[in-house]
């Protein structure tokens, strides 16, 4: 069964610096990848995902994330930080067969210092 | 407006007294499924649903029904909550069971069994 690791509970970063938050994985194959955000009292929003081809995915609002096969991870990025931000971001992985939906890792929630 | 809409968005209640928590979503989804977030753990899958009338268990049932009688409705039912099920609920749709199909999640309803 695939599980994901995001070790990383709570993260604070000022405002205009950049972000990383880890994701690791752990799936036979190649998963597939996702990035969600979910911002105070809101459903989860999709920011990305990875499904092949090139490593290096491009999200809204600004974020990336890169797919590294070797390290089974699949960190999310974003170079310059706003204070609108602020949340908690979920790494999920999906296997490729089978009836299933989505694994989460357990979040990192993200405070935005001015 | 594609959406997935959850009633109610709070809700608190004695142990023992059934309650339902709906979930409708007007994107003609085949797929639907119920998780549940708690802190430390993410989100985990209570019940899924591939179709009217299918409906399976996913990795934390105990204690939860469901039923798929409309594609577009999919309840959440708590014939005897306890305690230990005050949690964050969210419903989700999405196109089909394949994980690279994008997943639309409610804004959740957040739940307290006294």
């Amino acid at each position: 069964a695939q599980s994901v690791t995001q070790p990383d509970i709570h993260i604070t970063v000022s405002e205009g610096a950049s972000l990383e938050l880890r994701c690791n994985y752990s799936y036979g194959a190649t998963p597939y990848l996702f990035w969600y955000v979910q911002s105070p009292g809101q459903g989860l929003q999709l920011l990305l995902k990875y499904f092949s081809g090139d490593t290096l995915v491009q999200g809204i609002k600004g974020f990336e994330a890169e797919f590294k096969r070797s390290q089974s991870s699949f960190n999310l990025r974003k170079p310059s930080v706003h204070w609108s931000d602020a949340a908690e971001y979920f790494c999920a992985v999906g296997a490729r067969t089978g009836r299933r939906a989505l694994t989460f890792g357990s979040g990192t929630r993200l405070q935005v210092q001015p | 407006e594609a959406q997935v809409t959850q009633n109610p968005r709070y809700l608190i209640t004695v142990t023992g007294k059934k309650l339902t928590v709906t979930c409708s979503q007007n994107m003609n989804h085949e797929y639907m499924s119920w998780y549940r977030q708690d802190p430390g753990l993410g989100l985990r899958q209570i019940y899924y649903s591939m179709n009217v009338e299918v409906t399976d268990k996913g990795d934390v049932p105990e204690g939860y029904k469901v039923s798929r009688k409309e594609k577009r409705n999919f309840p959440l039912i708590l014939e005897s909550p306890s305690p230990n099920q005050t949690s964050l609920y969210f419903c989700a749709s999405s196109a089909d069971h394949r994980a690279n199909t994008e997943a639309f999640f409610g804004q959740g309803t957040r739940l307290t069994v006294v």
